[in-house]
Parts: C-alpha cells; sequence; structure tokens
C-alpha cells in the first residue's frame, strides 16, 4: 500500500500572508507528482505534474518543488488571497506513465479577508 | 484538456435503493476513471473504464457494487449498488493521464456528492 501522506491537514491563514504545506511519498519507483486545488463544487483543477529531482514550477503566486530522493513535494502560496481558499492535493504516480494516482488526504486552507 | 461534466451534482437516497452517476466528455478518451472521496478521506480510485471491455476494479471494489458501462468513447456509468450509509462519498470521474508522457495531465468531473440515509 503506498503511502502518500499531507501536512498539515487544514491552514488559517490572512489575506497577503505566505503559506507552504507538504507532501511526502514513496522515494522509490517515482514516475511524477501531480498537484491539485479542489475548489467545492467544482473540478479539481490540475495547477503542476513534475517529473524531474530537483523540478521547480510556478503558476502566477503558487510555486512547488520536489526533491524525489527523499519523497517530499513542497507547495508555496505567495501573497494568499480568499479566492486560493480550497483544499490542495498531491497525488503521487509510480512507475510507469499508465501507473494510477495515489492521492493524499490533501490539506484545506481558509485564507480570511 | 477536457472538459467533464456529471449527473446528479448530488442525490440523498435510502439505504438499500442504487443510484447511476453518467460522466460525459466533451472528446473521445481511451480510458475513464472512477474515484469515491469518503469523508475525512483520500480520493480512491475505484475502477478503470475501457470503452468495448470490461472495467478494472481496484482491490477492495467488485463489480457486483460498483458495476460500470462505458458504452462509446465520451460517456461512462457508475452504479452504486444497495446503498448503505458507508457509500456516503463524493464520486467523480476523471480522464487523461495515459499519453504516454511524464507529464499529462488527469482531468476531473465536478463530482456527485452521494448521501445515504
Amino acid at each position: 500500500i503506498l503511502n502518500v501522506e499531507q501536512s498539515p491537514q487544514s491552514l488559517h491563514v490572512q489575506e497577503g500572508d505566505s503559506t507552504n504545506f507538504t507532501c511526502s511519498f514513496p522515494s522509490s519507483n517515482f514516475y511524477a507528482l501531480h498537484w491539485y486545488r479542489w475548489e467545492t463544487a467544482k473540478s479539481p483543477e490540475a495547477l503542476f505534474v513534475m517529473t524531474l529531482n530537483g523540478d521547480e514550477k510556478k503558476k502566477g503566486r503558487i510555486s512547488a518543488t520536489l526533491n524525489t530522493k527523499e519523497g517530499y513535494s513542497y507547495l508555496y502560496i505567495k501573497g494568499s488571497q480568499p479566492e486560493d481558499s480550497a483544499t490542495y492535493l498531491c497525488a503521487f504516480k509510480g512507475g510507469t506513465s499508465y501507473g494510477k494516482l495515489t492521492f493524499g488526504q490533501g490539506t484545506i486552507l481558509t485564507v480570511h479577508p | 484538456s477536457a472538459v467533464i461534466s456529471q449527473k446528479p451534482s448530488r442525490d440523498i437516497c435510502q439505504r438499500g435503493t442504487s443510484l447511476t452517476i453518467q460522466c460525459q466528455v466533451d472528446s473521445q478518451v481511451t480510458m475513464m476513471f472512477w474515484y469515491r472521496q469518503q469523508p475525512g478521506q483520500s480520493l480512491t480510485l475505484i475502477a478503470t473504464a475501457n470503452q468495448g471491455s470490461e472495467a478494472t476494479y481496484e482491490s477492495g471494489f467488485v463489480i457486483d457494487k460498483f458495476p460500470i458501462s462505458r458504452p462509446n468513447l465520451t460517456f461512462s456509468t457508475l452504479t452504486v449498488s444497495n446503498m448503505s450509509p458507508e457509500d456516503s462519498s463524493i464520486y467523480l470521474c476523471s480522464v487523461g493521464g495515459t499519453s504516454g508522457g511524464s507529464t499529462d495531465t488527469q482531468y476531473f468531473g465536478p463530482g456527485t456528492r452521494l448521501t445515504v440515509l
């Protein structure tokens, strides 16, 4: 059974704060690491697909880093806004491109105005 | 990218009944996936639905409980049979992630929020 862990489970920040959360995953048989943002009643939105050790990806105020050797990825949000409030999910894909995604439980972010 | 719709968006059902969830994609796809998220749990893959063949179920999920249809390349249904309160979950369909490229993305529908009383 693959273990994909996210921390913290939930996070409350003030508008303008920068924040980050963690996804840990198996360091062996790594293929890709996906990050999603999931707002209530909407489809999970793909943020990043990361494949190479040391990868850094950025999309607006959101960025992510990847360490496949030690099995963790960080997601950073700079200058949080209320519209960033959502559940952030990471998902590990092992083996091959046809391997299934194993999700963490998510980090629930609430940004207070 | 793919645009995915699901029906119904939510439902409240009685124990012992069945509910069929529909998933429609705006483009032809080979593989569709069905996930569920129980309260406080991770998104978990139920099965992979291939057009023209039987669905492939993950450990802990069986066809009698979650029958799946895949009549064409843009549509699939998942039935939750003989429901119990433990089936209360969000059910999502998904496509993509199988193009063979290392950065291929998986796309999700908006989910069906099911409550079983």
